[in-house]
């Protein structure tokens, strides 16, 4: 167990619909990552936020956007869903922003759009 | 860019044979290297790192050494366990572009008693 939290497990729906996913960090850890596994585009970063405010953005689409709370949960917000964003949707949390520093990845969230 | 490419798989062994699954990497400058492990139906887990050219990262019988000259981070098991079968990612973070990692395709290994 990596500490780090992801709900729900698993997510249907369909397309052109919005879901919400979210992560809690391992206590006490500022920086939270989410990445989106594919069989066609492996695993991808989408975007980092540490203490609050977004980090660094990677391959992360306009219909896409996260935030960081002050709790330090994270929660990544997908819309006008597409066939194409099935994938497993993986966060991850480090203690500091600090490059070396190792990443914890929780269980992930399988999102099946039909 | 920055990139990483690893061997295809599938990988297929018996238990005690000797494991090499090939890493390269691209990068402007000195990434720190990593291994992941994700075990079926789990998330990622680090299996290793290296942060520096010629550093040796080793864990549960598993290596791999940065070797800046090659652009490559092998990584090696010298008798593996059918436990070992899950997929292997090598992945990098490239200090100035941020924190985020950079993965590979993967591996899938599969070891049969």
């Amino acid at each position: 167990d990596s500490g780090v939290t992801q709900t729900p497990k698993h997510l249907i729906t369909a397309t052109g619909q919005r879901v919400t996913l979210r992560c809690s960090p391992r206590s006490g850890d500022l920086s939270v990552y989410w990445y989106q596994q594919s069989l066609d585009q492996g695993l991808q970063f989408l975007i980092q936020y540490y203490n609050g405010e977004e980090r660094a953005k990677g391959n992360i689409l306009e219909r896409f956007s996260a935030q960081q709370f002050p709790d330090l949960h994270s929660e990544l917000n997908l819309s006008s869903l597409e066939l194409g964003d099935s994938a497993l949707y993986f966060c991850a949390s480090s203690g500091t922003s600090g490059t070396g520093d190792e990443q914890f990845f929780g269980p992930g969230t399988r999102l099946t759009v039909l | 860019g920055n990139s990483v490419t690893q061997m295809e798989g599938p990988v297929t062994l018996s238990e005690e044979a000797f494991l090499t699954i090939n890493c390269t990497y691209t990068a402007t400058g000195y990434p720190s290297l990593f291994w992941y492990v994700q075990y079926p139906g789990e998330g990622l887990q680090l299996l290793l790192k290296a942060t520096k050219a010629d550093d040796k990262g080793s864990n549960k019988g598993f290596e791999a050494t940065y070797r800046k000259e090659t652009t490559s981070f092998h990584l090696e098991k010298g008798s593996v366990q059918v436990s070992d079968s899950a997929v292997y990612f090598c992945a990098l973070v490239f200090n100035q572009a941020g924190t985020a990692l950079i993965f590979g395709k993967g591996t899938t290994l599969s070891v049969s008693s």
